[in-house]
């Protein structure tokens, strides 16, 4: 099946510190979501993307859809302990209807 | 947030045991949807179902029983389950239409422990 590249596996870093995170596929999607989850709890939906080129931001948060439809970039400005948690990539093609495909999560811990 | 509930949030059970698990929409859509995820792994979508109707199983073991009574309501029934099949079993609902702008929504989770 398809699969998608999440990058970095997890991140250890400091109250105030900017974070960038990515996913990439060998295929094309024609939405990107982003979701985070916190432990104990399911995924809540961050950012939603439709258009190629599209960027959103959702407070501190913006996405990027890639221009090639293969990769997606999700950044968290001046990051705060209430950040901590895991962060999935998941993406939609034309042809597979509504399901999605998602990523491995990228672990995020902030220091105080 | 109460637009997608899933009870119980936790359940141990031993491998003769049947229970179930339930998931209730409050979203007003028409697709709801059942995934396994274990730790370090993607999530693993199970069942899809459209309209009550089933539309998609991806390969679940038969130990693995869902149903859908209606648009609103989702479980998953439970029966003779190995301990590999410990993990955290989520529920989600979309509208179905396939359209761009369908975007599921997660519930909490259920927490299951085989002993």
């Amino acid at each position: 099946g398809q699969q998608l590249n999440q990058s970095p596996q997890s991140m250890f870093i400091q109250e105030g510190e900017d974070v960038s995170m990515n996913c990439t596929s060998s295929s094309i999607f024609n939405t990107w979501l982003w979701y985070k989850q916190d432990p104990g709890e399911g995924p809540v939906l961050l950012i939603a993307l439709y258009k190629a080129g599209e960027l959103t931001s959702n407070g501190r948060l913006t996405a990027q859809f890639g221009i090639t439809r293969k990769d997606s970039f999700l950044n968290i400005s001046a990051s705060i302990p209430s950040d901590v948690g895991i962060y999935f990539c998941a993406g939609r093609q034309e042809t597979s209807g509504s399901r999605l495909t998602f990523g491995e999560g990228t672990q995020l811990t902030v220091n105080p | 947030e109460t637009g997608v509930t899933q009870t119980p949030r936790h359940l141990v059970m031993g491998m003769t045991n049947k229970k179930s698990l339930k998931c209730e929409q409050h979203l007003g859509h028409n697709a709801m949807y059942w995934y396994k995820q274990s730790a370090k792994k993607p999530l693993e979508l199970m069942f899809v179902y459209n309209f009550k109707e089933q539309t998609e199983n991806n390969s679940v073991p038969s130990r693995f029983s869902p149903e859908c009574p209606n648009s609103s309501h989702l479980f998953l029934h439970l029966h003779t389950l190995q301990p590999e099949d410990s993990a955290l079993y989520l529920c989600a609902s979309s509208y179905g239409s396939g359209r761009l702008q369908d975007t599921q929504y997660f519930g909490p989770g259920t927490r299951l422990t085989v002993l």
